[in-house]
């Protein structure tokens, strides 16, 4: 069981490129989600997806595009990235939705840089 | 909406030292309150949790209890080690919206011999 994975680990962007971090799930978890992380702001909510085939926008969408096309996988890409984009990513999953709470599994994270 | 307040970091306390991380909340209704543990280079993992008001939460040593009244979910651990030092949050899950967290700012931990 490998967990939450993410691809890559670091990475150096220039203004106006693009890409995609790659998160993976070998639990066969519902719901996943990605979050940016940034000096004394915490962990904020970018997109989720509650299932494939279902996204929806988190706290901080704006600059990233999500889709979820089978239970595994959820890339977030960054369609002309900008400085401000510079943080930590987390990609994470868990079972079921709703009321109830199941624990969140975080992925190692994916350092980006954009000059 | 909802939010989370942690006390500012970071802080620095000798090995077997008592620890107390704050950790203030707003939420309608009643959330359920989380405390994640980021070791350096790793991502963050569940330490514990409550889900109504007057649980105790615990782990490793540590305990949160969950405190309607004062809106506080305070982190402590009697006699910290150095394998503590880590980045801890505080977290919650509102009422709605999937397993949507909101975070606290985080707090830098470090404990030396």
């Amino acid at each position: 069981n490998a967990g939450v994975t993410q691809t890559p680990k670091f990475q150096v962007l220039k203004t106006g490129q693009s890409m995609t971090l790659q998160c993976a799930q070998d639990m066969n978890h519902e719901y996943m989600s990605w979050y940016r992380q940034d000096p004394g702001m915490g962990l904020r909510l970018i997109h989720y997806s509650v299932g494939a085939g279902i996204t929806d926008q988190g706290e901080v969408p704006n600059g990233y595009n999500v889709s979820r096309s089978t239970t595994e996988d959820f890339p977030l890409r960054l369609l002309s990235a900008a400085p401000s984009q510079t943080s930590v990513y987390f990609c994470a999953s868990s079972s079921g939705q709703g009321g109830t709470y199941n624990e969140q599994f975080f992925g190692p994270g994916t350092r980006l840089t954009v000059l | 909406g909802n939010s989370v307040t942690q006390m500012e970091g970071p802080v620095t306390l000798s090995e077997e030292a008592f620890l107390t991380i704050n950790c203030t909340y707003t939420a309608t209704g009643y959330p359920s309150l989380f405390w994640y543990v980021q070791y350096p280079g790793e991502g963050l993992q569940l330490l514990l949790k409550a889900t109504k008001a007057d649980d105790k939460g615990s782990n490793k040593g540590f305990e949160a209890t969950y405190r309607k009244e004062t809106t506080s979910f305070h982190l402590e651990k009697g006699s910290v080690q150095v394998s503590d030092s880590a980045v801890y949050f505080c977290a919650l899950k509102g009422i709605q919206g999937a397993q949507k967290l909101v975070f606290g700012q985080g707090t830098r931990l470090t404990i030396n011999p």
